[in-house]
């Protein structure tokens, strides 16, 4: 079946730090990929996404690729802030409209200054 | 534009109780998709609807939940004799079928459900 595995938190770190969340999947087909992202007290919100293999997304710093030869997509930003403390979750869609989303556990990040 | 609504925000009830939780979706978009996240199994799928097509229901983790999606548009999460299981945040999300970026799904803020 369909699944996401992502790295266990909680994951702290000092501000200016390099920030990497392990997320890899499996998937049958070419699924797209995607890193929500959840602050404190808010919703979900979309932070990136990618629909095939070889595409980067990218958003306010933070980057993954899409590799699907190690079945991954690695979350990264080179200087974390204090306002990037949150929840992020990756998670998957077969690629078909209308499929519902498979969310890895969720890794929680604390940046402290 | 606005974004998808959910109410209400937070729903303290007792065991055995029923609930009604509601998502306004986004205006235009004809899929919706029921979530809950809870501290020990993470965000789980529950049920989707798209347009008048019957909804996927593989998701729905006993009989006691149902919901319905009334004119395509507003829906409504229901759960019947509530237990403390159940306690959890109920996220409503949709996205549209047609054009670019079909794929991306947007969430509302969610319902916390406290059953006591």
């Amino acid at each position: 079946g369909n699944s996401v595995t992502q790295m266990e938190g909680p994951v702290t770190l000092s501000e200016e730090a390099f920030l990497t969340i392990n997320c890899t999947y499996t998937a049958t087909g070419y699924p797209s990929l995607f890193w929500y992202v959840q602050y404190p007290g808010e919703g979900l919100q979309l932070l990136l996404k990618a629909t095939k293999a070889d595409d980067k997304g990218s958003n306010k710093g933070f980057e993954a690729t899409y590799r699907k030869e190690t079945t991954s997509f690695h979350l990264e930003k080179g200087s974390v802030q204090v306002s990037d403390s949150a929840v992020y979750f990756c998670a998957l869609s077969v690629n078909q409209a209308g499929t519902a989303l498979i969310f890895g556990k969720g890794t929680t990040l604390s940046v402290s200054s | 534009g606005a974004g998808v609504s959910q109410s209400p925000s937070n729903k303290v009830t007792e065991k055995g109780k029923d609930v009604e939780l509601r998502c306004d979706p986004i205006s235009g978009h004809t899929a919706l998709y029921w979530y809950r996240q809870s501290l020990g199994q993470g965000l789980e799928f529950l049920i989707y609807f798209q347009g008048n097509s019957a909804p996927d229901k593989s998701g729905l983790p006993s009989d006691r939940f149902s919901a319905e999606r009334t004119g395509g548009s507003v829906s409504t999460l229901t759960i019947q004799r509530t237990q403390q299981e159940d306690s959890a945040v109920y996220l409503c999300a949709s996205n549209t079928l047609a054009g670019s970026g079909t794929d991306t799904q947007y969430f509302g803020p969610g319902t916390r459900l406290t059953v006591l």
